[in-house]
């Protein structure tokens, strides 16, 4: 019941494209649900995060979309970019500020 | 503001021998956590630290590694002996009050022979 299920594993995307990554939750004590964009060899750091009294947030390029019913969210990035290629971890945190689950990532490559 | 920062970057050892890692969080944050971060997986939270005192450490092999906070500043986590399974990268990450948002460093990448 503690699982982020995440969708797909791996992703090429055309540069200019849309890339949409999908993550699925059971816990209803989730409250706070972000994702992070992980480079080779760097810490993840944190692109958008949503909590569930909205459907909708978009920051510039990036939306995350959240379905309470279904227990579901996607993160869309629109135009997507050669330098957007990354491995994007989808999170759900069931305590204010309390430890993150993650789920398993998702490898983006963006080609040219 | 200077970010996370961790040491060593890398550190190679051979089984059963001792290793640790030393986190700095960023100024002012008072809640650390530790993260492991296997190959191709998303990182899973080892201990939390509400200033010196560990809130969270259910999740830590006591066994075989342990980790404190003095001063409710710096931390270090320690395993001891180290198993071929201990090979991951180590996150360490702070957090201010009661925000959400957790700020990760670079990780210590961890290979054990």
């Amino acid at each position: 019941q503690q699982q982020v299920k995440q969708s797909p594993q791996s992703l090429i995307v055309q540069k200019g494209g849309i890339s949409i990554i999908n993550c699925a939750y059971e816990n209803t004590a989730f409250d706070y649900f972000p994702w992070y964009q992980q480079f080779p060899g760097k810490g993840p750091a944190l692109l958008i995060a949503i909590r569930p009294d909205v459907s909708e947030k978009k920051e510039g390029r990036f939306t995350i979309s959240f379905n309470k019913s279904a227990k579901q969210f996607s993160l869309h990035i629109m135009d997507s970019q050669p330098g957007d290629s990354a491995t994007y971890f989808c999170a759900a945190s069931p305590d204010q500020g309390g430890k993150l689950i993650f789920g398993q990532g998702t490898e983006l490559s963006v080609k040219p | 503001e200077a970010g996370v920062v961790q040491s060593p970057r890398y550190k190679i050892i051979e089984k059963k021998q001792p290793v640790a890692f030393w986190c700095n969080p960023i100024s002012g944050h008072n809640t650390l956590y530790w993260y492991l971060q296997n190959l191709g997986q998303g990182p899973e939270l080892l201990i939390r630290y509400e200033n010196e005192e560990a809130v969270d450490d259910s999740q830590l092999p006591k066994d075989r590694f342990s980790a404190e906070r003095l001063k409710g500043v710096d931390s270090t986590l320690k395993i001891q002996p180290a198993e071929l399974g201990d090979s991951a990268v180590y996150l360490c990450a702070s957090r201010q009050g009661a925000g959400n948002e957790q700020f990760f460093g670079p990780g210590t990448r961890l290979t054990v022979l």
